[in-house]
């Protein structure tokens, strides 16, 4: 069974960069996507960016410009980098695994992509 | 952008009733349509994805409905382990890329 646990720094001062790992255990790194998603107190979920194994990334545009995320499929690890963080960036943030469902007629094939496996959060304060 | 909006953002309810709640996308998104139940404290769970299918494990009461725009979820027979917070999330584009709904907060009346 897939379990997904996240490490790093709880405290960041402002102006500089977060940065978290997700260890994977009881599977591998190298195949799937691999996404980062946060929760800001008292608010929803919102997605960070996620990556392919092989390291193809798609990152929120509304984050694009501070964020790197990256695999180490050795260590079967993948790592989330913020940068120039501030208030807004405290939140709870979570790692999960990318799974697909490959829909197949003649003309086409259709991937519907979720998130089906989890860490259990970590929680980031962005403080001085 | 694509934009997920939920209706209601928070909702009464008591064991045993029927529950639905509903996800608008700004734009249409096919059936590229997850919910998820989110628990304080806890990883979130992953309940139904492309619109309807149900995810490994989750009880039948739980089900999903929709395509285009409009989508819902329902759950059949309340349980009170099922109060807890449901978003929807899309997974349009190539490539893929996901909003998540502001999230419903199914609560004990």
């Amino acid at each position: 069974q897939v379990q997904l646990q996240e490490s790093g720094p709880g405290l960041v001062k402002p102006s500089e960069t977060l940065s978290l790992t997700c260890t994977v255990s009881g599977g591998s790194t190298s195949s799937y996507y691999w996404s980062w998603i946060r929760q800001p107190p008292g608010k929803g979920l919102e997605w960070i960016g996620y990556i392919y194994y092989s390291g193809s990334t798609n990152y929120n545009p509304s984050l694009r410009s501070r964020v790197t995320i990256s695999v180490d499929t050795s260590k079967n690890q993948f790592s989330l980098k913020l940068s120039s963080v501030t208030a807004a960036d405290t939140a709870v943030y979570y790692c999960a695994r990318v799974d697909w469902t490959l829909y197949s007629n003649y003309t086409e094939d259709i991937y519907y992509y979720y998130m089906d496996v989890w860490g259990k959060g970590t929680t980031v304060t962005v403080s001085s | 952008d694509i934009q997920m909006t939920q209706s209601p953002s928070s909702l009464s309810a008591s064991v045993g009733d029927r529950v639905t709640i509903t996800c608008r996308a700004s734009q249409s998104i096919s059936s590229y349509l997850n919910w998820y139940q989110h628990k304080p404290g806890k990883a979130p769970n992953l309940l139904i994805y492309a619109a309807s299918s149900l995810q490994s494990g989750v009880p039948s009461r739980f089900s999903g409905s929709g395509s285009g725009t409009d989508f819902t979820l329902t759950i059949s027979s309340l349980q009170p382990e099922d109060f807890a917070t449901y978003y929807c999330q899309q997974s349009y584009g190539t490539p893929h890329m996901y909003t998540f709904g502001q999230g419903t907060k199914l609560e004990i009346k």
